[in-house]
């Protein structure tokens, strides 16, 4: 079965300074990952997935993730971190037969400036 | 070019009563997908569905949920009797194509039902 971990709850990060998001995933055939993030009230937005091909994936408003197999990771991250940047960050998997995309339980980010 | 449209966006009800959220996928998406979401959680799968067809309903709860997605018109998502467990917000995603799993879902902004 497929699944997601992100360990962390929390994360709190200084205005300018880099941030990282950690996901971890397990899937029995090659995974197709995806980093979302949600503001209050609102759905979630697509920011950047992971099909193949180069293991560093860049996405929406300066995000970016790298995929490590064999730590089976695809960490978020973000060399610079905004005070808007601050909301929930959800990583999710798909692999081959499963119809649904699998959510992590979210990584709280704030920003302070 | 609109995208996930969801309905009512906020719901409220009295224990017992019947809830229908509705969702409009984007246009040319046939399928959708439902996800419940309770307050500082992620998201749980709940059903998944074609023009007609209920493909994957692992999530849904056995009793008073139901979904369906008719030839014309919005997706459903009906619970019955609800109960204040029920409350959450549902969220509605919807794909172009299931075959291809590399493809990312597209999200509304979500219907909060809260049960009085």
């Amino acid at each position: 079965a497929q699944s997601v971990a992100q360990p962390e709850d929390q994360v709190n990060v200084a205005e300018g300074n880099p941030l990282t998001v950690k996901c971890t995933y397990s899937v029995s055939g090659n995974p197709y990952l995806f980093w979302y993030v949600q503001y209050p009230n609102r759905g979630l937005q697509f920011l950047l997935k992971y099909i193949t091909g180069d293991n560093l994936v860049k996405g929406s408003y300066g995000f970016e993730a790298e995929f490590n197999k064999s730590q089976t990771s695809f960490h978020l991250k973000k060399p610079s971190a905004l005070v808007r940047d601050s909301a929930l960050y959800f990583c999710a998997v798909r692999d081959i037969g499963n119809n649904d995309m699998r959510f992590g339980a979210g990584t709280r980010l704030t920003v302070k400036p | 070019n609109a995208g996930v449209m969801q309905n009512p966006r906020h719901l409220v009800r009295r224990r017992g009563q019947e809830a229908r959220l509705r969702c409009s996928p984007m246009k040319g998406h046939s399928h959708v997908y439902w996800y419940r979401q309770l307050p500082e959680e992620g998201l749980k799968f709940m059903v998944y569905l074609q023009k007609e067809n209920i493909i994957d309903e692992s999530g849904m709860p056995k009793e008073r949920f139901s979904a369906e997605f008719p030839k014309e018109g919005p997706s459903i998502l009906r619970i019955q009797q609800v109960v204040r467990g029920d409350s959450a917000a549902y969220f509605c995603a919807s794909s172009a194509t299931s075959g291809s799993r590399t493809g990312e879902l597209f999200f509304g902004e979500g219907s909060r039902l809260t049960v009085l």
